[in-house]
């Protein structure tokens, strides 16, 4: 079975610096990987995603992550953090194939970002 | 399309009470999911169904919990009798499974009911 690692439960950043969440999972093939993001009181929101090709994704709010099978790694990252970005993040990963059709998700237990000014 | 829409928002039950949350997905799509939320489990699955039926449900903690999805457009989680450790966020999902190689998978996530059984 696949499983989700976000070893850092809280993180701080002055905002307008770098951020990186990292992400660890476990998945004997090639996982499809997520990051999503909660703002408080809604639902989640999928920043990116990873299914094959490039290991650098771009998603939306300027956030890319890098996958890197060689450390189980999809860390997130961002060059400058907004205020706005403070939030909970949520990695996930997912199993099946393309063929199979449907793949099931795994989060992670999450990692909320404070932004301080 | 308006997203996914739970309701209600918030509910405060006792303890013994029936609970029923509700869920309207994405219009197309024909997998959906329902989820629970807690400080101490993190995000859950609890059953997901596919054009209808249920596909999965070893998620679901007892049998106070049940799930239908009658129709494309609606469904349901109930939980009879309610207890105060089901106090948690749950929240349905909806996703296009089949769209085509990088079209399917991403789930779309409604606002969640947090629900309160005292």
């Amino acid at each position: 079975a696949q499983s989700v690692t976000q070893p850092d439960i809280h993180i701080t950043v002055s905002e307008g610096a770098s951020l990186e969440l990292r992400c660890n999972y476990s998945y004997g093939a090639t996982p499809y990987l997520f990051w999503y993001v909660q703002s408080p009181g809604q639902g989640l929101q999928l920043l990116l995603k990873y299914f094959s090709g490039d290991t650098l994704v771009q998603g939306i709010k300027g956030f890319e992550a890098e996958f890197k099978r060689s450390q189980s790694s999809f860390n997130l990252r961002k060059p400058s953090v907004h205020w706005s970005d403070a939030a909970e993040y949520f990695c996930a990963v997912g199993a099946g194939t393309l063929n199979s059709g449907y793949s099931t998700l795994t989060f992670g237990k999450g990692t909320m970002l404070l932004v301080s000014p | 399309d308006a997203g996914v829409i739970q309701s209600p928002r918030h509910e405060v039950t006792e303890m013994g009470q029936e609970v029923t949350l509700r869920c309207k997905p994405i219009s197309g799509h024909d997998y959906l999911f329902w989820y629970r939320q807690t400080m101490m489990r993190g995000l859950e699955l609890l059953i997901y169904f596919n054009n209808n039926v249920p596909i999965d449900d070893s998620g679901m903690p007892e049998d106070r919990f049940s799930a239908k999805m009658p129709n494309a457009s609606f469904s349901t989680l109930k939980i009879q009798p309610s207890e105060p450790r089901d106090s948690a966020v749950y929240f349905c999902a909806s996703s296009l499974g089949l769209a085509g190689a990088l079209a399917g998978y991403e789930q779309y996530f409604g606002p969640g009911t947090r629900l309160t059984v005292t």
